[in-house]
């Protein structure tokens, strides 16, 4: 597709369920990124793939986050055991390749409430 | 530890005149800088870039400026118009460090 495509646009959970949130990004890039932003906050880095292994997972917040990207295109994001403060918009971005100076493009967002 | 701060919530200005945001930086390892718009209920999107190797860029409307030995950066938009209202994001990331550090902010309101 054109842009980075997020999927579901809209996800309202009960505490403790499972939730997973799908990111398809740009033909041809090969760097994907999982971004969370909570209210009136900026995004936050939360994990970088460069291809199909996690290059970098250390702003996953603990061990209920996890995500893959098994062909190196589409990603899921997963989330066990929800909690409210998980509530947030969860942005996918694309970049050509990784490494610093190449433009990173975003998604439109999945935005979770967890009730 | 906020390592890019935007310290202007909110600016409001009037439709044909110059705004401009600011942001501000601590991280000396930064290098490459980027903003962001960002619409309500719609993803960031990339607006210009600038590399530390540059003191200014400039795309149309938009004119990014950068201060390293400040630490801080700017950007211009001039004539300033309505559908330019939106929240801007300054980010920051280093070298090899493909990581982006957002500051939290700044919604531009353009009245007509």
């Amino acid at each position: 597709g054109a842009g980075v495509s997020q999927t579901p646009s809209n996800k309202v959970t009960e505490k403790g369920k499972y939730v997973e949130l799908r990111c398809d990004p740009i033909s041809g890039h090969t760097a994907l990124y999982w971004y969370r932003q909570s209210l009136g906050q900026g995004p936050e880095f939360l994990i970088y793939f460069q291809g199909t292994g996690a290059a970098d997972d250390s702003g996953l917040p603990n061990d209920r986050f996890f995500a893959v990207r098994p062909e190196g295109s589409v990603s899921t994001l997963k989330i066990q055991r929800t909690e409210r403060g998980d509530s947030a918009v969860y942005l996918c971005a694309s970049s050509l390749m990784g490494g610093g100076g190449n433009t990173i493009y975003f998604g439109e967002g999945s935005w979770l409430t967890v009730v | 530890d906020q390592q890019v701060k935007q310290n202007s919530p909110s600016l409001s200005v009037q439709e044909g005149r110059i705004s401009i945001l600011n942001c501000d930086y601590t991280n000396s390892m930064f290098d490459y800088f980027l903003w962001y718009k960002k619409y309500p209920a719609e993803g960031p999107t990339f607006l210009i870039s600038i590399s530390s190797i540059k003191d200014k860029n400039e795309d149309g409307r938009f004119t990014v400026f950068l201060n390293k030995s400040a630490k801080h950066l700017s950007l211009h938009i001039v004539p300033s118009q309505p559908g330019d209202s939106a929240v801007y994001f300054c980010a920051a990331g280093g070298g090899s460090n493909y990581k982006l550090t957002f500051g939290k902010g700044t919604l531009l309101t353009v009245n007509p």
